[in-house]
């Protein structure tokens, strides 16, 4: 059962340009929603994360837009850069589960 | 060591072999969570620990796999007579304590390949 819906699966973007990532859920309870970055050969790392109580978070280059009627909610990467280029994920849980159900990626290429 | 240990970092074995798969968690780290991630698949859960009991084993693919926890840390992930769909990248993860919102750290993986 695919809780989180994630797109697109795979971002080409030239450096400097904005990336754009997006997810949806299903579960009306999920209520907190981070973003993991993984470069290959290596673990996700977390990024940044956003609670429903605000609709966007910003940390840098890093946005997360947050849409709660329409239960979506995205990554925006300002200023794309070589060194951004990493798969993304983003990730879902509630406070009855706590258990982090994940996105199916998304790999972004950044190209100078 | 500063962050999540996992070993063997990649293994091949044959198909119908028992694998154990091990993760050290950050010191001090009480939950300890196992994931899997397969080709242009995302991180799918397989079981978390709290100290060294199991709360949630609903992830487990099967009953060929079984985790344990020893002493509050390390954990060893035992997958029985393997299939070439168990191959896969394992990841375990820890955090402070378990519980909403919490961030979790992951190691780098263990690649294992079923042939």
């Amino acid at each position: 059962q695919q809780q989180v819906k994630q797109s697109p699966q795979s971002l080409i973007v030239q450096k400097g340009g904005i990336s754009i990532i997006n997810c949806a859920y299903e579960n009306t309870a999920f209520d907190y929603f981070p973003w993991y970055q993984q470069f290959p050969g290596k673990g996700p790392a977390l990024l940044i994360a956003i609670r429903p109580d605000v609709s966007e978070k910003k940390e840098g280059r890093f946005t997360i837009s947050f849409n709660k009627s329409a239960k979506q909610f995205s990554l925006h990467i300002m200023d794309s850069q070589p060194g951004d280029s990493a798969t993304y994920f983003c990730a879902a849980s509630s406070s009855d589960t706590d258990k982090l159900i994940f996105g199916t990626g998304t790999r972004l290429q950044v190209f100078p | 060591g500063a962050g999540v240990s996992q070993s063997p970092s990649n293994k091949v074995t044959e198909k119908g072999k028992d694998v154990e798969l091990r993760c050290d968690p950050i010191s001090g780290h009480t939950a300890l969570y196992w994931y899997r991630q397969s080709l242009g698949q995302g991180l799918e859960f397989l079981i978390y620990f709290q100290g060294n009991s199991a709360p949630d084993k609903s992830g487990l693919p099967s009953d060929r796999f079984s985790a344990e926890r020893t002493g509050g840390s390390v954990s060893t992930l035992t997958i029985q007579r393997t299939q070439q769909e168990d191959s896969a990248v394992y990841l375990c993860a820890s955090s402070l304590v378990y519980g909403f919102g919490n961030t979790i750290y992951f190691g780098e993986g263990s690649w294992l390949t079923v042939v």
